[in-house]
């Protein structure tokens, strides 16, 4: 079993609409998390990041945390077109843990 | 700042060539990474290294091999190329005293194929 589960797709929503992603985990002293978006044919980039759990919000990004539940979820506001990429959680026990644990990936496409 | 540049962008090989992948970063980060990327199967660590002239294993280390005699460059190598490591391959770096957190920046990647 992989130690962070991610749901790779694809997901393919009309423009406007709420994207919803998650993953799930079995480290449970994992503290800190990340989003990722992967654009085609380049690098990934850092979306948002949060500690513990809770909700943080930047714009029309919202990241959620359930260390009971050991589950992570993104939402995507009034969805663009230009979200459209591939989204990837990350993972690690402290703020200064080198290595993060890695989802697959979830392929998102938003139709205009 | 170019941030982290990967050379080459692509390269096609054939079944027992060698080749070096260069990472390149301008950011004075301690910490760079080599990864693999296939579908279904997210990024994978190959190795690591958490400062100049030091080199770890990572997830999946087996053949290949690194080495980082700078600080700012990362060398990923494969000996004796093999089907199985057409991939994409991404390095990133990290933390620096001034930086936030452990976020990790990507180069581009390099897009391999082994015939």
């Amino acid at each position: 079993q992989k130690e962070v589960e991610q749901d790779p797709g694809p997901l393919s929503v009309p423009e406007g609409a709420i994207v919803s992603l998650n993953c799930t985990y079995s480290n449970s002293a994992f503290q800190y998390f990340m989003w990722y978006r992967q654009y085609s044919r380049k690098g990934p980039e850092l979306l948002m990041y949060t500690y513990s759990s809770g909700n943080k919000e930047d714009g029309r990004f919202t990241a959620q945390v359930d260390k009971s539940s050991k589950y992570i979820s993104l939402f995507i506001r009034d969805s663009q077109p230009s979200d459209s990429a591939t989204y990837l959680c990350a993972m690690s026990p402290s703020s200064n843990d080198y290595k993060l644990s890695f989802g697959a990936g979830t392929t998102v496409t938003v139709r205009a | 700042n170019a941030g982290v540049t990967q050379t080459p962008k692509f390269r096609v090989l054939k079944t027992g060539q060698s080749m070096t992948l260069l990472c390149a970063q301008d950011m004075n980060h301690e910490y760079m990474y080599w990864y693999r990327q296939d579908p279904g199967m997210g990024l994978r660590l190959i190795h690591y290294s958490v400062g100049e002239g030091t080199t770890a294993k990572g997830e999946v280390p087996d053949g290949y091999n690194v080495s980082r005699l700078k600080k700012q460059n990362f060398l990923l190598g494969l000996e004796s190329a093999a089907p199985s490591q057409t991939s994409v391959y991404f390095c990133a770096s990290s933390y620096s005293p001034q930086g936030l957190y452990n976020e990790q920046f990507f180069g581009p990647g390099t897009r391999l194929t082994v015939l």
